[in-house]
């Protein structure tokens, strides 16, 4: 059963960068969707983006210009980097593992707990 | 893009069924498949139905999935009501993009 653990600073100013980790306990990269998803306090949830394949990426169109995943094989930790953040980006913030279904399509089958994110300065 | 519709609350008694809704704006419900999440407070998503009506491992047989082409919509069935099941309740499918789309969400109170 695999893992996810999110990491992040938990605060960030505003107007600058938000970098997340999420560490993966095991599996193959290329066989799943790594995820981010996110939800502001007392809100419903965001998709944010997906990295799959080994090198494939798909983003929110609402956060695209932002918003950068990545995979790292050598530490099996995927990444969010959204840049110049406002009171609007604070949240929740959750990784979690997409399995392919017969549609093509991913559902999330495995989540991390969830790290607080606050914008503030 | 398209947006899913959820009715914001839901109230039912203990040993009753209930049914969740979600409604696809525009295009087909039936063009790419639709999953159902429950979140509990202070917990992470998980997943009750996945592609339609399939049901992971773990989850009651008390909670089933479909769709209805004639309204567009895919819905959640709880029968047997607890009240553990009480959450909030998203769907969520695709866009031809491969951008996933959530519903605004359910509040389930069973009471």
């Amino acid at each position: 059963h695999v893992q996810l653990q999110e990491s992040g600073p938990g605060l960030v100013r505003p107007a600058e960068t938000l970098s997340l980790t999420c560490t993966v306990s095991s599996d193959s990269i290329t066989d799943y969707f790594w995820t981010w998803i996110r939800q502001s306090p007392g809100k419903g949830l965001e998709w944010i983006a997906y990295f799959y394949d080994g090198w494939s990426s798909k983003y929110s169109p609402s956060l695209k210009n932002r918003a950068t995943i990545s995979f790292d094989t050598s530490t099996n930790q995927f990444s969010l980097t959204l840049t110049s953040v406002t009171a609007a980006d604070a949240a929740v913030y959750y990784c979690a593992r997409g399995t392919l279904t017969s549609y093509g399509y991913p559902f999330l089958d495995s989540w991390g707990q969830g790290t607080l994110v606050t914008v503030s300065s | 893009n398209f947006v899913l519709t959820q009715p914001h609350s839901v109230s039912e008694s203990p040993g009753k069924t209930v049914i969740l809704s979600c409604t696809r704006s525009s295009g087909s419900i039936a063009s790419n498949s639709v999953h159902w999440y429950l979140q509990r407070p202070g917990s992470s998503p998980t997943v009750v139905i996945y592609e339609d009506n399939r049901r992971p491992s773990g989850v009651p047989d008390r909670f089933s999935g479909s769709i209805d082409s004639s309204s567009n919509s895919a819905s959640l069935t709880i029968s047997g009501l607890q009240t553990e099941d009480e959450a909030d309740y998203y769907c969520q499918s695709h866009d031809s993009s491969n951008h996933a789309v959530f519903g605004g969400g359910t509040q389930l109170t069973v009471l």
